[in-house]
């Protein structure tokens, strides 16, 4: 089947202005990852769902992330007010279950704050 | 607190030669293992894990828990494994995976 779908995969925005990032997990696929990969850095944690537990929401840098998950499907990372230093490319992840398995990335969304 | 510690941003080697790519981590308890490669213009993927005792592309990885190491070994390197490679670490709860900074490798011919 497809693998994880991020969208859109280049967004350019206006400082100050919000924007919202897409993900569609693998089907079936109980846990979910959002990742932040700034320029020449690695990948930083931002939150993590899991089936219907409540999600750890540590790695958000601010107040003007937010990110929703609708079950075990589609998942939606929301910056407000954005920020120059909220470029980044923003990586998606999904995996089957907890423990041992492998996470599954989308190609990421490419995010420019003008 | 959990830590990846990748300590080189670039490793460049010649074709045959033999590569070791550095990972070190931080946990308390026992940790599941993980490194993931990025080749060109494609997805980030897994390229093996500690778990499995597998050999992936003439990669191994072998889990030192007295130098909380997991270094990535491949004997002759490849032009074609140039790519960036990542260490990962899950925590035994399975809950979050967090990466090191990576270190981008490059075989010269």
């Amino acid at each position: 089947g497809a693998g994880v779908s991020q969208s859109p995969s280049n967004k350019v925005t206006e400082k100050g202005k919000d924007v919202e990032l897409r993900c569609d997990p693998i089907s079936g696929h109980t846990a979910l990852y959002w990742y932040r990969q700034r320029l020449g850095q690695g990948l930083e944690f931002l939150i993590y769902f899991q089936g219907n537990s409540a999600p750890d929401k540590s790695g958000l840098p601010s107040d003007r992330f937010s990110a929703e998950r609708t079950g075990e499907s589609v998942s939606t990372l929301t910056i407000q007010r954005t920020q120059q230093e909220d470029s980044a490319v923003y990586l998606c992840a999904s995996s089957f279950r907890q423990g041992a398995s492998p996470l599954h990335f989308g190609n990421g969304t490419r995010l420019t704050v003008t | 607190a959990q830590r990846v510690t990748q300590p080189e941003k670039l490793l460049s080697v010649f074709k045959g030669a033999p590569v070791e790519l550095k990972c070190n981590y931080s946990y308390s308890g026992s940790p599941e293992l993980f490194w993931y490669v990025q080749y060109s213009r494609q997805r980030l993927q897994l390229l093996l894990r500690h778990i499995s005792r597998e050999s992936i592309k003439g990669f191994t990885a072998d889990l030192n828990k007295g130098e909380t190491s997991f270094h990535l070994k491949k004997p002759f390197a490849q032009e074609e494994d140039s790519a960036m490679y990542y260490c990962a670490l899950t925590d035994t709860g399975g809950f979050k995976t967090i990466f090191g900074a990576g270190t981008r490798l490059f075989v010269k011919a």
